[in-house]
């Protein structure tokens, strides 16, 4: 167990449906991401919150939909998906998103992951 | 390419040898970490080396880090089978002003019995 939970861990889903995905983690970080794993493809960022704050987001269709309500809590709201869609979506966390005494970035805990079929 | 790549794509061994796992990046890092992954799992950190660093060690793992070649390695000695797992590389890099942790694509490590 990493500390960071994930729900559901696996998802089917039509195209014009709605869902949302949870991620919550026990570790009091700072800093929540959220991931896309395709088959035969790297590691996709998506979105990155800080502070309940959102930094980043990689370009992400606008059919995902992030929120993060608290430091623990983030969540990913899907609608209109497409057949591509289908993936693991990982999320992680990490004390903070950037150290300021080393310049680097922290180590990241990952969630079990969500396996998503959009049919 | 990718920031982080690894080498080999796929590596098969038998129980007991020792794995090697390779990694090259393009730009000047902070720090390298090594993550591995069981099939449809989330990703697990097992060590990570500075840039001012050259070996690291952690039980089984020996992790190299060569910043003039920009290569880093994974030893994973006395294997077993449950190693087998994917084994991905990730270095921290500046994107636009920020740093972010950005992923190569694994390499999928099977131990036969």
């Amino acid at each position: 167990e990493t500390g960071v939970t994930q729900t559901p861990r696996h998802l089917v889903m039509g195209m014009t449906n709605k869902k949302s995905l949870k991620c919550e983690q026990h570790l009091g970080h700072n800093a929540m991401y959220w991931y896309k794993q395709s088959a035969k493809k790297p590691l996709e960022l998506m979105f990155v919150y800080s502070l309940e704050e959102r930094v980043e987001n990689n370009s992400v269709p606008s059919r995902f939909s992030p929120e993060c309500p608290n430091s623990s809590h983030l969540f990913l709201h899907l609608h209109t998906l497409q057949p591509e869609d289908s993936a693991l979506y990982l999320c992680a966390s990490s004390q903070d998103i950037f150290r300021l005494t080393s310049g680097s970035t922290d180590t990241q805990y990952f969630g079990p992951g969500t396996r998503l079929t959009v049919l | 390419s990718q920031q982080g790549e690894e080498d080999p794509q796929a590596l098969s061994i038998q129980e007991g040898e020792n794995a090697t796992m390779n990694c090259s990046y393009k730009t000047s890092i902070n720090n390298l970490q090594w993550y591995r992954q069981n099939s449809g799992r989330g990703l697990v950190h097992l060590i990570l080396i500075r840039s001012n660093e050259r070996e690291k060690h952690s039980g089984r793992l020996r992790v190299t880090l060569d910043t003039s070649k920009k290569s880093s390695s994974l030893l994973i000695t006395a294997s077993r089978a449950a190693d087998t797992a994917s084994y991905f590389c990730a270095t921290d890099v500046a994107i636009q002003g920020a740093q972010k942790l950005v992923f190569g694509q694994g390499t999928r490590l099977t131990i036969n019995p």
